[in-house]
């Protein structure tokens, strides 16, 4: 069965960076795309960006762009997500998630980590 | 960038109600919206994509209708696991999009 296996929480300072990863099993890696999706405490949530495992393309949030790189490693089937400058407002549970479906055909989140809790806190 | 405006952003139902919940986008997007639930705590959960297709597994009383601006997500005789929060979601055009959320509350 699909499984995307995240990284463990973080804490860390205004103005560092962090990084989390996503390890995916279950299925042919390269095959469907990875999106982030990111949840501050109590609000909706926000959709951070793509990667392509197979091209390495990716695509990012307007709001986050110059501050986040996702990347991918085939040989062991992991994506990440590097985000720095950390803000207070980047305090957050940030999950990856496989698409499923292709374009032109709805494109839709299946398959979700289990989310990863990053505290920024001075 | 399509936005999204989910409504209402909590409603109040009793057990076995039917209840509704709206999303319109910003510009025409086919059938390319997906509903979300989740319980406090938890990931997550696709309910129905493609705006009107239910995930498997997922129970008949949730349901989804709509086409280009207008979705509506319908639930029928609400159980008492159904009383968390829901999302819409717009696939059709970067950056994707979510719902801000409708919290279905017990009255």
């Amino acid at each position: 069965q699909v499984q995307l296996v995240q990284s463990g929480g973080e804490v860390k300072k205004p103005g560092a960076s962090v990084k989390v990863s996503c390890r995916a099993s279950g299925y042919i890696f390269t095959t469907y795309d990875i999106n982030w999706v990111r949840q501050a405490p109590g609000q909706g949530l926000e959709w951070m960006g793509w990667i392509s495992p197979y091209s390495h393309n990716t695509g990012y949030a307007q709001k986050v762009q110059d501050r986040v790189t996702m990347t991918t490693d085939t040989a062991t089937s992991t994506v990440s997500m590097e985000l720095r400058s950390l803000t207070y407002d980047d305090t957050a549970v940030y999950y990856c998630v496989r698409v499923t479906g292709d374009y032109p055909a709805p494109q839709y989140f299946q398959h979700w980590g289990q989310g990863t809790l990053v505290t920024v806190s001075s | 960038d399509i936005q999204m405006t989910q409504s209402p952003s909590s409603l109040s139902a009793s057990v076995g109600d039917r209840v509704s919940i709206t999303c319109r986008a910003s510009q025409s997007m086919s059938n390319h919206l997906n509903w979300y639930q989740q319980r406090p705590g938890e990931v997550p959960k696709l309910l129905i994509y493609g705006a009107s297709t239910l995930q498997s597994g997922v129970p008949p009383r949730f349901s989804g209708s709509g086409s280009g601006t207008d979705f509506t997500l319908t639930i029928d005789s609400l159980q008492p696991e159904d009383f968390v929060t829901y999302y819409c979601q717009q696939t059709y055009s970067m950056p994707w999009t979510f719902g801000q959320g409708t919290r279905v509350e017990m009255k």
